[in-house]
């Protein structure tokens, strides 16, 4: 079956430093992956796609990387701020329906 | 422009009673799932709408749940009787597309419903 794995480890980073997040697919070779951010207590909210055919995206502090070869997504958040602390969730599509497949999130949490 | 509202916020229930959940789609998005996160496990498709029709409800744990939109428009999903498992976060999203290989469908969430199962 298709599967997601992210680090179920909370990750800690000190204010400033580059924050890398890893997410790890098998079993399936998605035409995108999404990552979403989710707060404690609130809904997710959608942050970045990356298609297969992109080796990376960028949105201001966030950069994504997508490497069909290891099947693997690779999360940056640069010049990391407090205000970065939260879970961020992987997923992509199921190979011929609707639904999104998530990983189980990795929670970041940056040290002032 | 509201985003996605879901309501109740929190609901505390006995085994055995009946909850009903209710989701307010973005205006004009024709898709609209449900999604469960119990505790310590990953964010888990229930079911996917297209307008008023199921386009996919594999993600039904089993027949206590039930969901419904008519209209098109809100949805609901009623739990009964509901079990001690049923416990956790029920989350609502909509999208103008579909996520397919051909189009990103980004989802938009609402804030979830906790449903807590005594």
């Amino acid at each position: 079956s298709q599967k997601i794995e992210q680090n179920s480890e909370a990750l800690n980073i000190q204010e400033g430093k580059t924050a890398t997040l890893t997410c790890n697919y098998t079993n399936y070779s998605p035409a995108y992956l999404q990552w979403y951010r989710q707060d404690p207590g609130r809904g997710p909210v959608f942050l970045l796609l990356i298609r297969e055919n992109e080796k990376e995206k960028r949105k201001e502090r966030l950069k994504v990387t997508f490497d069909t070869t290891l099947k693997q997504s690779l999360f940056h958040i640069t010049a990391s701020q407090p205000a970065d602390s939260a879970t961020y969730l992987c997923a992509h599509p199921s190979s011929n329906t609707g639904k999104l497949i998530f990983g189980q999130g990795t929670t970041l949490q940056v040290k002032p | 422009e509201a985003g996605v509202t879901q309501f109740p916020s929190h609901s505390v229930i006995e085994k055995g009673q009946t909850v009903t959940l209710r989701c307010d789609p973005i205006s004009g998005h024709d898709n609209l799932y449900w999604y469960r996160r119990v505790m310590g496990k990953e964010i888990k498709f229930l079911l996917h709408f297209v307008k008023e029709s199921k386009q996919d409800e594999s993600g039904m744990p089993n027949n206590r749940f039930l969901a419904e939109r008519t209209g098109g428009t809100y949805s609901t999903l009623k739990v009964q009787p509901a079990e001690l498992e049923d416990s956790g976060v029920y989350f609502c999203a909509s999208s103008h597309h579909t996520p397919t290989s051909a189009n990103t469908g980004e989802l938009f969430f609402g804030e979830g419903s906790r449903l807590t199962v005594l």
